[in-house]
């Protein structure tokens, strides 16, 4: 079975400063991983996905993401925060099936 | 394009109304998604259609009723809700094939219809 775990309900951090979301996962096989952004009141919008190619993603908005699968880890980074960025994060895994499985989400928070 | 669109943006409806929420996409996808979210928490899922038919039910009670019309087009029809029931309705779309990888395994999604039940 699959399961995604989200380390951290809530991040804040200070704007220009690194950004970590940590984001682990359970799966029987190499698995499809994403990552997430929603806005108040708004729908999910991909930053990035892992398919089995790179271990090392960029997405957008200068954020990235690096599957290491002896960790089981998939964690989101960001070199330095921007206040648009304050929103929720969910990391998302699929099965064969093509069943997607949510993390519980981190809230990240940005403060001037 | 990688848009899917949903109407209304808002709904506000009685116990006793019947409504619908809509849910569009032109991408060729033939994997549409229903999901209920609550705040601050993750979507739940509610239905999948794959191919035009009906492939999860996640248990959901009746008076939410999907329908998709053809490929392009995925309805909730929604009678005799509860003030529980309120949340945002999000819609997704994918390729739809099992066998590839890469683009045909995400989800996209919509905006969503903020619900209020009263």
């Amino acid at each position: 079975a699959q399961s995604v775990t989200q380390l951290d309900s809530h991040v804040s951090v200070s704007e220009g400063t690194p950004v970590l979301l940590r984001c682990n996962y359970s799966s029987s096989y190499s698995p499809s991983l994403f990552w997430y952004v929603q806005h108040p009141n708004k729908g999910l919008q991909l930053l990035l996905k892992y398919t089995s190619a790179a271990t090392l993603v960029k997405g957008i908005n200068g954020f990235e993401a690096e599957f290491k699968k002896s960790e089981t880890s998939f964690h989101l980074t960001k070199p330095s925060a921007h206040m648009s960025d304050a929103a929720e994060y969910f990391c998302v895994v699929s099965d064969r099936r093509n069943q997607f499985y949510f993390g519980t989400g981190t809230s990240l928070t940005v403060i001037p | 394009d990688t848009e899917v669109t949903q109407t209304p943006k808002h709904l506000v409806m009685g116990m006793t109304n019947k409504k619908s929420l809509k849910c569009e996409q032109h991408m060729g996808h033939r994997a549409m998604y229903w999901y209920k979210q609550k705040a601050k928490k993750p979507p739940e899922l509610m239905f999948v259609y794959s191919y035009e038919k009906l492939s999860i039910n996640e248990s959901v009670p009746s008076r939410f009723s999907p329908e998709c019309p053809n490929s392009s087009l995925l309805n909730l029809h929604l009678h005799a809700l509860q003030p529980e029931d309120s949340a945002l309705y999000l819609c997704a779309s994918r390729q739809g094939s099992n066998r590839a990888r890469g683009r045909e395994d995400t989800q996209y999604f919509g905006p969503g219809t903020r619900l209020t039940v009263l």
